[in-house]
């Protein structure tokens, strides 16, 4: 059965600073997915990756995947409070013709002034 | 562009009860695939249907079940409430297997 770790489980950074979150999966999937939840919110889309080496860029946020290493990172430059919510990677399984996405248990980050 | 809609939004139940909650996909979208969020658990998969077919299911017991239509809309069924099935239940839905998931906005059940 597939695994998904994120670390940090918490992270509280200071506007301004950069940090990176790091998602480690252990069977082998060519697709991840990082989403954003605010508080009481559903799931909003942030990256879909699909392929080794894939490195997409959005504002503040760029998430990069390495099939090989089965590890994806979601890096944070210069953050400012609104990216305060708690991100979640999300790793395609394919088992026996069927599909699932397991879900890491989520990255709880606070930006603070 | 309408995104994918849940309804209800917020349910109270008292267990033993049963309860149905109901997704529509993006129009175009076929896969309609249901998760279970709880503090505890975090995400979990619950199940997935693609025209009108269960294609997987997830490690839950019989109590939960569910079915999707002709026009893609999805339905979801908990019989016999336990505390426990508390939860935000989270549909997606995409346009095929090579597409990534758009997620509704959620369903709040909490079983008193």
């Amino acid at each position: 059965e597939l695994k998904v770790e994120q670390n940090p489980l918490f992270l509280s950074m200071q506007e301004g600073k950069n940090y990176t979150i790091y998602c480690n999966y252990s069977t082998t999937s060519d697709r991840l997915y990082w989403y954003r939840q605010d508080p009481g919110k559903s799931l909003e889309s942030l990256f879909v990756l699909l392929s080794n080496g894939a490195v997409k860029q959005e504002g503040r946020l760029m998430a990069s995947l390495d099939t090989k290493a089965r590890l994806s990172t979601l890096h944070i430059t210069a953050a400012v409070h609104d990216l305060s919510a708690t991100y979640f990677c999300a790793v395609d399984y394919v088992q026996g013709g069927s599909e699932k996405l397991v879900f890491g248990k989520g990255t709880k980050l606070t930006v603070n002034p | 562009k309408a995104g994918v809609t849940q309804t209800p939004r917020y349910l109270i139940k008292t267990r033993g009860q049963q309860v149905t909650l109901s997704c529509s996909p993006i129009s175009g979208h076929r896969s309609v695939s249901w998760y279970q969020q709880t503090p505890g658990q975090g995400l979990q998969f619950l199940f997935e249907y693609f025209s009108e077919t269960q294609r997987n299911k997830g490690n839950f017991p019989g109590r939960f079940s569910g079915r999707q239509f002709s026009n893609s809309r999805s339905e979801m069924n908990v019989s016999t409430l336990e505390l426990g099935d508390s939860a935000l239940y989270l549909c997606a839905s995409r346009r095929g297997e090579k597409d990534g998931y758009t997620f509704g906005s959620g369903t709040r059940l909490t079983v008193v």
